[in-house]
């Protein structure tokens, strides 16, 4: 599987934007980007994916580069709410679907 | 919608028993469920897929025999740790995926904390 390289930590103030980088420079052409993000004690949550293009939804913008070596993830006003360990992760869409976690971005967000 | 729910929500129990998980899936058929452990300040490792009505696949280096998957219904799987031992102390977390739900999201049961004395 193509891995994913992400900060180990970041930090932010709160209710201003947070981008939070991805490398992922083996990518292969059908590997699609996920992000999924984990408060403490509770199970992942899906947070946004895309393939080629920008995608925003309620959660968040995914700004992916013109080469697919890299993503972002942008929130942009961070809440208290938002402090969780974030995932990148490159997922083949397929009928098995398993996602395999890297270590991910520990997000602080300071009041 | 959406939902997985995993029974109980944490657990202790005594080093040599067995402890059994279950994971549903609420409001949608899972016809592939996945099981996960996490040990405190690392990421989701996968122990193994299973497919309703089939056997498990197991990840590299997780132990079948100790580690039993059941996925029996389309809404739940079990996953029982026998004869477990304190290192088995983790947070075992569920997902499962749906052929009526959209394809690229994997949803996630909320965890269960085990700890072995």
């Amino acid at each position: 599987d193509a891995k994913t390289t992400q900060p180990n930590s970041m930090e932010s103030n709160e209710e201003e934007p947070v981008h939070l980088p991805c490398n992922h420079s083996t990518i292969s052409g059908t590997d699609y980007i996920h992000w999924y993000r984990q408060l403490p004690s509770q199970g992942p949550e899906y947070v946004i994916h895309g393939l080629t293009s920008n995608v925003n939804n309620r959660m968040a913008s995914l700004a992916i580069a013109e080469d697919r070596k890299s993503s972002t993830l942008i929130l942009h006003r961070a809440t208290l709410r938002d402090a969780a360990v974030y995932y990148c992760i490159l997922h083949v869409m397929g009928n098995n679907n398993d996602m395999r976690f890297g270590a991910g971005t520990r997000l602080t967000v300071k009041p | 919608g959406a939902v997985v729910s995993q029974h109980p929500s944490w657990v202790i129990c005594k080093s040599g028993t067995s402890v059994k998980i279950e994971c549903r899936s609420l409001d949608f058929q899972a016809t592939t469920m996945f099981w996960y452990r996490q040990f405190p300040k690392q990421s989701l490792m996968l122990m193994a897929t299973s497919n309703e009505g089939s056997k498990a696949t197991y990840e590299q280096g997780v132990e079948k025999d100790k580690f039993l998957i059941n996925h029996a219904s389309l809404t739940l799987s079990t996953l029982t740790v026998t004869s477990a031992h304190p290192e088995d102390s983790s947070f075992y977390i569920c997902s499962a995926t749906g052929s009526d739900r959209v394809s690229y999201e994997q949803y996630f049961g909320p965890g269960t904390r085990l700890t072995v004395t």
